[in-house]
């Protein structure tokens, strides 16, 4: 069964200082897609960077970059010069069924509570 | 762009009773999925619709249940409500196809008491 896991439940980051959050996967399928999504107090999970298990490079955008090492089974979100308003849960999931038309579920890892001091 | 509408936002239930939560994805998405989401068990999927056909199922008792309408428009019911029920329920809806992520709407916060 595929399995995410966040080994880190609170980080401390000062502002404008860059930060890694871990998370690691188990999955026996050749096909997947890697999902980090935040979620503010208010609830919403907000989508912040794809990677796709095929995908060469490291996915990046804005100030999100997605660590991703195959062969360790690794997919570590880097967030450059930190703001105040990145303090939120972020969960890394990765998606369950891959194929056309087979639908998919997303496996959520237990989230990393982010704080930035300012 | 309208995004993924969940209605309503706070819903505070009896235990027994049942509950009818909605969801409105954005135009044009026809897979919509549901997850629940309490401090102990974590984010947990519950069902996914596409074109109103249950695609795929969590595990989950048969209390919870889905539909999904022809504009794609999905509700999620639950009978019988238990204090264990309490939880924010999360919806999202997402284009066909490999690759393409999920939007979430902003979740409906259910208490049973």
């Amino acid at each position: 069964a595929q399995k995410i896991t966040q080994t880190q439940p609170g980080m401390f980051v000062q502002e404008k200082e860059a930060v890694t959050l871990d998370c690691t996967y188990d999955t026996s399928d050749q096909s997947y897609g890697l999902f980090w999504y935040k979620q503010p107090s208010s609830g919403e999970m907000i989508f912040l960077i794809y990677q796709g298990s095929y995908d060469e490079q490291n996915a990046t955008e804005g100030r999100y970059s997605l660590n991703f090492q195959k062969a360790r089974k690794s997919a570590n979100l880097v967030i450059s010069a930190s703001q105040l308003g990145d303090s939120a849960m972020y969960f890394c999931a990765m998606r369950e069924g891959f194929g056309y038309n087979q639908g998919g579920k997303l496996i959520f890892g237990q989230g990393t509570e982010l704080s930035v001091k300012p | 762009k309208a995004g993924v509408t969940q209605t309503p936002r706070y819903l505070i239930k009896t235990r027994g009773q049942q509950v009818t939560l909605s969801c409105s994805p954005i135009s044009g998405h026809r897979s919509v999925s549901w997850y629940q989401q309490t401090p102990g068990q974590g984010l947990q999927f519950l069902f996914e619709y596409f074109s109103e056909t249950q695609r795929n199922k969590g595990n989950f008792p048969g209390r919870f249940s889905g539909r999904q309408f022809s504009n794609s428009r999905s509700e999620m019911n639950v009978s019988t409500l238990e204090l264990g029920d309490s939880a924010l329920y999360l919806c999202a809806s997402s284009l066909e196809g490999a690759g393409y992520g999920y939007t979430f709407g902003s979740g409906t916060r259910l208490t049973v008491v």
